[in-house]
């Protein structure tokens, strides 16, 4: 069964820093992972999706790796800004229908 | 292009009765998902449907949830009786296709409280 676990749960750091997310996950066979932004009240925002052949993805000042061997995936902010603050979440597509599994989220608060 | 639909955006209860939720998903996606998320963890799938058939309802507790999706289009979500534990937001997401190789589109999801 397909488990994916996030740490930090909450981060908290000042505006400017760079700072990484981590993501596992317990079986490597996946079809992609995916990481998620999501604001308080607000649905899920896709932010970048690596298909299981590639390693990295990158939009702007976020880029994630994807390690399917060791079962990890990091999310890399540079200069975080106070906009940036929101959960992120990450999620596996392990079969063929296209469901997701989601670790719990990392809670980001990026101070002014 | 408009995003996913759902309503009611926020539903107060009282447990052991009954609420149902909306979704229209993207025009012309075939596949509809409904995920509970409940506060502090990340989204679970409850069901998945292509067109008006349901692909996955594994974790979907059939004695109390139901859900339907009639015409291929929109889709409902009903809890009957509801109980504490149903407290969660409910996210409805849609995808032009069924498998890992489309992009799930995600609504903004209806916060239920039930006390």
């Amino acid at each position: 069964k397909q488990e994916v676990t996030q740490i930090p749960a909450a981060l908290s750091v000042p505006e400017g820093e760079n700072l990484v997310l981590n993501c596992s996950f317990t079986d490597s066979a996946i079809y992609n992972l995916q990481w998620f932004r999501q604001d308080p009240g607000k649905g899920l925002t896709s932010l970048l999706l690596i298909q299981s052949s590639q390693r990295e993805q990158t939009s702007g000042r976020l880029n994630a790796s994807l390690d399917k061997s060791s079962g990890r995936s990091t999310l890399y902010i540079a200069a975080s800004q106070p906009g940036d603050s929101a959960t992120y979440l990450c999620a596996v597509s392990s079969g063929n229908t296209g469901k997701l599994i989601f670790g719990q989220g990392t809670t980001l608060q990026v101070k002014p | 292009e408009a995003g996913v639909a759902q309503s009611p955006r926020y539903k107060i209860i009282e447990k052991r009765q009954s609420v149902a939720f909306w979704c229209n998903p993207i025009s012309g996606h075939a596949t509809l998902y409904w995920y509970q998320q409940i506060l502090g963890q990340g989204p679970k799938l409850l069901i998945q449907f292509q067109n008006n058939g349901v692909v996955d309802d594994s974790q979907l507790p059939k004695d109390r949830f139901s859900a339907e999706r009639l015409k291929g289009v929109d889709s409902t979500l009903k809890i009957q009786p509801a109980k504490l534990e149903d407290s969660a937001v409910y996210l409805c997401a849609s995808s032009s296709g069924r498998g890992s190789s489309y992009e799930q589109y995600f609504g903004p999801g209806t916060r239920l409280t039930v006390t």
